[in-house]
């Protein structure tokens, strides 16, 4: 039972470049998102996902796309890159008590994705 | 004015001292959550709570609803509990995760 998993750990990319960064569960949790965690600012939603095949915009989406094909995957891709999206990105899943009510139980993270965007 | 709101923003302490970080939400919600992010910057779940109080080793976290305030204890402080403390909620109105800022807590030897 690995949890979540994220990948890369660190990414170094040049403004208009894209990229995928990947989020794996094998819990097989009903809820995935994504979060960006920038100095002072706390943890902020980007997208999320209450089940395979179904979406929705978080806090900042602006920038990212996100799809989940299956209950265990949830990529976040980065379109064209702008130095603003330096962050560090988490990914997090939990049970859902139904679909209404995604983050309803304890929050399992990934270890995080360091992005440098030059 | 956040939706979420934690005090301190930062606190060092004592080795055996007895901490509390605070949290202040303005929404309605249907839980709240304690998370630890450690240096290497991993985050884990503390505690999840809709009412009264849990406690976990020498952890023990509050909340009351009517005033809308929760309060994360530790006890007998250890230098290992250097860490920052996130409060987040999840409100009633959707799916949505809404996180405070965190206390990072310094416990010196």
């Amino acid at each position: 039972n690995a949890g979540v998993t994220q990948t890369p750990k660190f990414q170094v990319l040049k403004t208009g470049q894209s990229m995928t960064l990947q989020c794996a569960q094998d819990m097989n949790h009903e809820y995935m998102s994504w979060y960006r965690q920038d100095p002072g600012m706390g943890l902020r939603l980007i997208h999320y996902s209450v089940g395979a095949g179904i979406t929705d915009q978080g806090e900042v989406p602006n920038g990212y796309n996100v799809s989940r094909s299956t209950t265990e995957d949830f990529p976040l891709r980065l379109l064209s890159a702008a130095p603003s999206q330096t962050s560090v990105y988490f990914c997090a899943s939990s049970y859902a008590r139904d679909s209404s009510k995604g983050a309803n139980s304890p929050l399992h993270f990934g270890n995080g994705t360091r992005l440098t965007v030059t | 004015k956040n939706e979420v709101e934690q005090s301190p923003q930062n606190l060092t302490a004592q080795e055996g001292e007895f901490i509390t970080i605070n949290c202040s939400y303005s929404v309605g919600i249907s839980a709240l959550h304690w998370l630890q992010q450690h240096p290497g910057g991993g985050i884990v779940s503390l505690f999840m709570l809709s009412s009264g109080k849990k406690k976990h080793g020498r952890l023990i976290a509050t909340i009351n609803i009517q005033e809308k305030h929760s309060s994360l204890h530790i006890t007998a402080s250890h230098p290992r509990d250097s860490a920052v403390y996130i409060c987040a909620v999840t409100e009633t109105s959707g799916s949505r995760l809404t996180f405070g800022e965190g206390t990072q807590l310094t416990v010196n030897p």
